[in-house]
């Protein structure tokens, strides 16, 4: 089945970048997504970038997409303590019977120390 | 933007109990919505996809006599958790996908189930 891999933690310095990594296995994604969740709560998506594009860029967030290689990474420029969370990055493609499904990875828990 | 409700937000039962979750889009029409499950620390777990109007679809090693799924209407799917068992305690999450895209996906807030 389709396999999406991040690294578990991150910890950063308070107005530092942070990058996080993720990796794909589904050659046919079409859409690969990065949510938010904090403690207790639901996920938030924070940006998506459609396969055919490089990198997207959104106020603090950049996302790179290396399609090739199958990586892509999320950076959050000036790192504040409100962004600690955890990151799910997800994927999704038109293969298969269900539309729109997500394949997620494990989460990356980000830290932000002041 | 568009906005998924779940109810309750938490709920402590007892074992042997039934649980009735709902996940509600409040601003737009969901043809499909998804349940998830997460354990502490750990991903989330696609239980099944809900289709307006018929059976849902469980994923492999999910028990669809455990885990009933309805869902009624376009902006209304509800997962019943009956005779729930203490290893049923879980974080649940929906999710909502607005009519007309297939990549506009939208997440409830959770539901945090603990059974005693």
């Amino acid at each position: 089945g389709e396999d999406v891999e991040q690294s578990l933690f991150l910890s950063v310095r308070e107005g530092d970048s942070s990058v996080i990594n993720c990796t794909y296995t589904d050659s046919s994604s079409t859409y690969l997504y990065w949510y938010k969740q904090e403690p207790g709560a639901g996920l938030q998506l924070l940006t998506y970038i459609f396969s055919n594009m490089d990198m997207k860029q959104d106020q603090r967030l950049t996302v790179l997409l290396n399609k090739k290689d199958k990586h892509l990474s999320l950076r959050i420029a000036d790192t504040q303590t409100g962004d600690s969370a955890i990151y799910f990055c997800a994927e999704t493609s038109d293969r298969g019977s269900t539309l729109g499904r997500l394949y997620f990875g494990r989460g990356t828990q980000l830290t932000v120390w002041p | 933007g568009a906005v998924v409700s779940q109810h309750p937000s938490w709920v402590i039962c007892k074992s042997g109990t039934s649980v009735k979750i709902e996940c509600r889009s409040l601003d737009f029409q969901a043809t499909t919505m998804f349940w998830y499950r997460q354990f502490p620390k750990q991903s989330l777990m696609l239980m099944a996809t809900s289709n307006e109007g018929s059976k849902a679809t469980y994923e492999q090693g999910v028990e669809k006599d455990k885990f009933l799924i309805n869902h009624a209407s376009l902006t209304l799917s509800t997962l019943t958790v009956t005779s729930a068992h203490p290893e049923d305690s879980s974080f649940y999450i929906c999710s909502a996908l607005a009519a007309g895209t297939y990549n506009e996906q939208f997440f409830g807030p959770g539901t945090r189930l603990t059974v005693l």
